[in-house]
């Protein structure tokens, strides 16, 4: 198994909502990273989990809670969100910290997430 | 602050001809360079690397080049082909951080 897997493929929520993004590898990568990409725009990092463990949060908002259960799995859970949040929202692994260079990260395929 | 810049944001070329997509950075630690591939609703796609002690990787159609002391980087593809057309992102990496992008090119490749 070489792939991200990422749930929903899109989702549509309101602001007093709650839901959760679900990101799943089978790699044995013990890194993994949420991005978000706005429309014409290069994806930008929000999140990296490294042995499971918080290493990075570029100062997301707390409306943005991540999550890693364990090494295969890693949610990015959404509440009270704002419009302008709306976005494609990526999620990937790589071996380890450094990134795995032989083979750079593996992204997902992305949830497409509206907020009305 | 764009750590990691490509300047044009589209490129049209002729099938068959090489296409040339270029980036520059700013951030002399940068360790590793990058290449991703990306079609509309779909992630990114790894292509390409290039440690910064190299100053050439090639593989297959595509080759990157690494200019340190101007902080540039290309990459080539040759021959092109319709199937290339996608958003390219050039990315940057150092160690115990993670992939900083640059903003993309968009290549068109006419048959």
């Amino acid at each position: 198994d070489t792939e991200v897997t990422q749930t929903p493929k899109h989702l549509v929520m309101g602001m007093t909502n709650k839901k959760s993004l679900k990101c799943e590898q089978h790699m044995g990568h013990r890194a993994m990273y949420w991005y978000k990409q706005k429309a014409k725009k290069p994806p930008e990092l929000m999140f990296v989990y490294s042995y499971e463990k918080l290493s990075i949060n570029e100062s997301v908002p707390s409306r943005f809670s991540p999550e890693c259960p364990n090494s295969s799995l890693l949610n990015l859970h959404l509440h009270a969100l704002q419009p302008e949040d709306s976005a494609l929202y990526l999620c990937a692994s790589s071996q380890d910290w450094t990134g795995g260079l032989n083979y750079g990260y593996t992204f997902g395929s992305g949830t497409r997430l509206t907020v009305v | 602050d764009q750590q990691v810049k490509q300047n044009s944001p589209s490129l049209s070329v002729q099938e068959g001809r090489i296409s040339i997509l270029n980036c520059d950075y700013t951030n002399s630690m940068f360790d590793y360079f990058l290449w991703y591939k990306k079609y509309p609703a779909e992630g990114p796609t790894f292509l390409i690397s290039i440690s910064s002690i190299k100053d050439k990787n090639e593989d297959g159609r595509f080759t990157v080049f690494l200019n340190k002391s101007a902080k540039h980087l290309s990459l080539h593809i040759v021959p092109s082909q319709p199937g290339d057309s996608a958003v390219y992102f050039c990315a940057a990496l150092r160690t115990r951080r993670a992939l900083t992008f640059g903003s993309g090119t968009r290549l068109q490749v006419q048959p």
